[in-house]
């Protein structure tokens, strides 16, 4: 069973630019959630998609946004790139909408470098 | 809201010997995952161990033991028989259900850095 696969796994953009990471859960997975981890402030949640629809959002600006497709894999997008974007993003795909008793399993991470 | 307090910024522990990583929680929530990761220099997340808040009996997965004290609300690791490549940041985490609202939102803790000596 394949697991949680990133793309890409590296990426280098300028200030200002745009940037699409993608994300696709394991299969069977409906669910997938993003985080942010830098080393000043840590592993931050960004938001969670389950059948298409994003159920939970963290405390990020309006330049961060997804959407999740039909076959569960998942794209988060971040607009006007500032330099403190630069961060490992990760990706955890689960098997149901988040309850409580369910596993999350984490792709290898994109680590982006915003010059 | 949920919080996970990790107080252990590094840990050292000589190959083969055991060691414990703490983690406190809270929660007002009486549904809750509990689960710790192993980070890699390589960046990547991997699962090593989960708790459910009822589940009686401490999880355990191969070398890998969780020590769940509810009333306490910790959740320590116990890593039995160390090796050179558990050296490694290890993170605490936290998933409730927040009254419905949280779904799959996980909280993490700031990481312990372990490191093994030969």
């Amino acid at each position: 069973k394949a697991g949680v696969t990133q793309t890409p796994r590296y990426l280098i953009k300028t200030r200002g630019q745009q940037v699409t990471l993608s994300c696709s859960p394991i299969s069977g997975h409906r669910s997938v959630s993003w985080y942010q981890q830098t080393p000043g402030q840590g592993l931050q949640f960004l938001f969670e998609y389950f059948s298409e629809t994003q159920r939970n959002k963290g405390n990020f600006p309006g330049r961060f946004s997804g959407r999740q497709f039909s076959n569960s894999r998942s794209e988060m997008n971040v607009s006007t790139l500032e330099l403190g974007d630069s961060a490992l993003y990760l990706c955890a795909s689960s098997s149901t909408a988040g309850f409580p008793n369910t596993e999350a399993f984490f792709g290898q991470g994109t680590r982006l470098t915003v010059v | 809201a949920q919080k996970i307090t990790q107080t252990q910024p590094g840990m050292f522990v000589q190959e083969k010997e055991a060691v414990t990583l703490d983690c406190t929680y809270d929660t007002s929530d009486q549904s809750y995952g509990l689960f710790w990761y192993k980070q890699p220099s390589s960046g990547e997340m991997i699962f090593l161990i989960y708790q459910g808040s009822y589940d009686e009996q401490n999880a355990t997965e191969g070398r890998y033991s969780l020590n769940f004290q509810k009333a306490r609300k910790s959740a320590n690791l116990v890593i039995s028989a160390s090796q050179l490549g558990d050296s490694a940041m290890y993170f605490c985490a936290m998933r409730a259900n927040a009254g419905g609202t949280s779904y799959g939102k996980l909280t993490f803790g700031q990481g312990t850095i372990l490191t093994v000596h030969p």
